[in-house]
């Protein structure tokens, strides 16, 4: 099947500092990539939808300027979280969108952890 | 997209068939019943997705009833790694750059197996 990468694993930053995410399509082009977001106990929450070459879609109460995202290829879609804190320590996951089966399926990263201090 | 509803929890024996229920009685002509499953701290899992037919791959097989109001995904022969939660969506499948339809998560059904 669609294999989807994420790096890192997992990250612990300082407060105050940024963080880069790399969501990685491995075996296939997706020109649709989708961020999520997922406190402890808790479902996943959408974050931004983006399509390669365009500026990303934030869903309600997600901050743009916060959360940079950047789908420079039909491969490679970043997610930059800028001046951390503590409240932004969650497990993040990227999703890219692929043809499976006659229609559209998304296939999700292992998802990133971050712990901000 | 159509909402679902999934019982909370279910536990399995090791080695039995595991049979997980969804009801979407709203759902519309062209969506989709799609099922993903998330093992704890991992990203989640594509398990499979049916429109109107039953479906099987090597994961599972997808029951969905003749009115398409509820479905059943089934893990022929569990084992300890199925233990996950597992979600079911409906939502329009259309391939193409233009379609950024979301898949609403719910909170899914806790599946343990024991062993």
């Amino acid at each position: 099947g669609a294999v989807v990468s994420q790096h890192p694993s997992w990250v612990i930053c300082k407060s105050g500092t940024s963080v880069k995410i790399e969501c990685r399509s491995l075996d296939f082009q997706a020109t649709t990539m989708f961020w999520y977001r997922q406190f402890p106990k808790q479902s996943l929450m959408l974050m931004a939808t983006s399509n390669e070459g365009s500026k990303a879609t934030y869903e309600q109460g997600v901050e743009k300027d916060k959360f940079l995202i950047n789908h420079a290829s039909l491969t490679l879609s970043t997610l930059t979280v800028t001046s951390a804190h503590p409240e932004d320590s969650s497990f993040y996951i990227c999703s890219a969108r692929g043809l499976a089966g006659g229609s559209d399926t998304q296939y999700f990263g292992p998802g990133t952890r971050l712990t901000v201090l | 997209d159509a909402k679902t509803t999934q019982p909370t929890s279910m536990d399995c024996a090791e080695g039995r068939a595991a049979n997980l229920p969804c009801n979407h009685s709203t759902i519309s002509g062209n969506e989709y019943v799609y099922w993903y499953r998330q093992i704890h701290s991992q990203g989640p899992q594509y398990i499979i997705h049916g429109l109107k037919n039953n479906e099987t791959n090597e994961m599972a097989s997808l029951i969905i009833t003749e009115d398409r109001k509820s479905s059943t995904l089934i893990l022929p022969h569990a084992t300890l790694r199925d233990t996950a939660v597992y979600y079911c969506i409906v939502r329009v499948a259309l391939y193409g750059p233009g379609n950024n339809r979301k898949l609403i998560w719910g909170l899914g059904t806790s599946l343990a197996v024991n062993p």
